[in-house]
C-alpha cells in the first residue's frame, strides 16, 4: 500500500534555531517527493522537488534530502524564524502508467516561538 | 498572477441544500483536482480532471460531482451536503507531467454543514 508517513506530527522550537522533519514513504513506483509549507487557512505552496537521482535541494533556509535506497527524506530548516511556523507536508509522487498519482503525508505542525 | 482562486472562502449550510465550490485557474493547467482536509488526516483528493470533459474519482468521491466543461474552470458540487462533508476544500492546478512547481493550490473554501 502506498504511504506516506511525517514525523514529528508537531514541534515547537526557539527562533533562530535549526530544526529537521522527517518523511518515510512506501511509494512504488517512485517518480519525485515534494515537500509544500502550508500556512494556517491557507492552501500549500512547494519548496522543493526532489527526483531518484537527487540527494539534496536547497531553497534558502530550506534543504531537503533524498535517500531513495530506504526510502527516507529531510527537511532541514536552519536559523528558523517566527515566519517558518506552519505545517509542513511531504509529498510522494508514483508514476503508473504515464499517470501521477500523489500520496501526501499527513504533516508536521512546526510552531517557531519568539 | 498565476493562480487559483475558490469561491467562497467560508459557507455554512444545512444538510440536503445543493451547493457549488468553484475553482478557476489563469496558468492555461490541463490537470485540475479537488482535496478535502480534515485534521489528522491530511490531504485527500476528491475528484481530478486530465482536461476538458475528462473527469476521475479519486480516493474519497462519495457525495461529490464535478465538471470540466472549460480548462480553466472546475466547480465541486455537492447534491446534497450532510455533516460528515464539514471540511477544508482546496482547488489545485498543475501541468500534465507535475512540472517543476508542482502544484498550484487556491486558498481553501472552509465548509460547514450543520
Amino acid at each position: 500500500k502506498n504511504q506516506v508517513e511525517q514525523s514529528p506530527q508537531s514541534l515547537i522550537i526557539l527562533e533562530g534555531k535549526n530544526c529537521t522533519l522527517q518523511c518515510n514513504y512506501t511509494v512504488s513506483p517512485f517518480s519525485n517527493l515534494r515537500w509544500y509549507k502550508q500556512d494556517t487557512g491557507r492552501g500549500p505552496v512547494s519548496l522543493t522537488i526532489m527526483t531518484f537521482s537527487e540527494n539534496t535541494k536547497s531553497n534558502g533556509r530550506y534543504t531537503a534530502t533524498l535517500d531513495a535506497d530506504t526510502k527516507q527524506s529531510s527537511l532541514h530548516i536552519t536559523a528558523s524564524q517566527l515566519s517558518d511556523s506552519a505545517s509542513y507536508i511531504c509529498v510522494v509522487s508514483a508514476m503508473n502508467t504515464g499517470f501521477q498519482k500523489l500520496v501526501f503525508g499527513t504533516g508536521t505542525r512546526l510552531l517557531v516561538s519568539p | 498572477e498565476a493562480q487559483v482562486t475558490q469561491n467562497p472562502r467560508y459557507l455554512i449550510t444545512v444538510t440536503g441544500k445543493k451547493l457549488t465550490v468553484t475553482c478557476s485557474q489563469n496558468m492555461n493547467h490541463e490537470y485540475m483536482s479537488w482535496y478535502r482536509q480534515d485534521p489528522g488526516l491530511g490531504l485527500r483528493q476528491i475528484y481530478y480532471s486530465m482536461n476538458v470533459e475528462v473527469t476521475d474519482k479519486g480516493d474519497v468521491p462519495e457525495g461529490y460531482k464535478v465538471s470540466r466543461k472549460e480548462k480553466r474552470n472546475f466547480p465541486l458540487i455537492l447534491e446534497s451536503p450532510s455533516p460528515n462533508q464539514t471540511s477544508l476544500y482546496f482547488c489545485a492546478s498543475r501541468e500534465q507531467t507535475g512540472g517543476t512547481r508542482g502544484q498550484y493550490f487556491g486558498p481553501g473554501t472552509r465548509l460547514t454543514v450543520l
